[in-house]
């Protein structure tokens, strides 16, 4: 398709257990970013990406989550040893970076429902 | 550190009623500010933008304009429909990274 593809959509895992959410960007788009989104919390921004740069990290709640792009393309975040608190939509989402270094309009995927019994 | 305000919700109108939501940001510089909407049981769509001070986005029916002065950016709509019933957030882009508001629910009654 020519959205933003999220997998899986639903995951229900036990307290303990690492998981691993997967993202496909709109082909062509350099940027990707991972976001989570909680009914205490909101909106928060986790980790972006942008082309061979380094990520910027600065919104991962701790080092238990973690997240890698492959070949500029598909990313995967990870969460080991899931907490209740983990509970969430995540969202990844992707976008143009224009010619002045101005991060075009991002476009987001329809999330993983991350439930964590 | 930067952040985005939104009024509360949920608003509750009636269809042909006019709309507005109030967002104020706080930030360093002259960010890109966004109003993206989320209907019932679907993604995050860009609703509209704006990427400088007096810019004024619109779609939809929807406007909202960049007022450096009052660090704003509220949305409105002249005559709202049931279909208009959504969650919309608005949000400022910052090193690439978007922050967004709390969200206002919207409900739209026939």
């Amino acid at each position: 398709g020519a959205g933003v593809s999220q997998s899986p959509s639903n995951k229900v895992t036990e307290k303990g257990k690492d998981v691993e959410l997967r993202c496909d960007p709109i082909s062509g788009h350099t940027a990707l970013y991972w976001y989570r989104q909680s009914l205490g919390q909101g909106l928060e921004f986790l980790i972006y990406f942008q082309g061979n740069s380094a990520p910027d990290k600065s919104g991962l709640p701790s080092d238990r989550f973690s997240a890698e792009r492959t070949g500029g393309s598909v990313s995967t975040l990870t969460i080991q040893r899931t907490q209740q608190e983990d509970s969430a939509v995540y969202l990844c989402a992707s976008s143009l970076v224009a010619s002045d270094g101005y991060n075009q309009p991002q476009h987001f995927g329809d999330g993983t429902r991350l439930s964590i019994l | 550190g930067d952040s985005v305000t939104q009024m509360e919700g949920p608003v509750t109108l009636s269809e042909e009623a006019f709309l507005t939501i109030n967002c104020t940001y706080t930030a360093t510089g002259y960010p890109s500010l966004f109003w993206y909407v989320q209907y019932p049981g679907e993604g995050l769509q860009l609703l509209l933008k704006a990427t400088k001070a007096d810019d004024k986005g619109s779609n939809k029916g929807f406007e909202a304009t960049y007022r450096k002065e009052t660090t704003s950016f509220h949305l409105e709509k002249g005559s709202v429909q049931v279909s208009d019933s959504a969650v919309y957030f608005c949000a400022l882009s910052q090193g690439g990274k978007l922050i967004f508001g709390q969200g206002t629910e919207l409900s739209v009654k026939p």
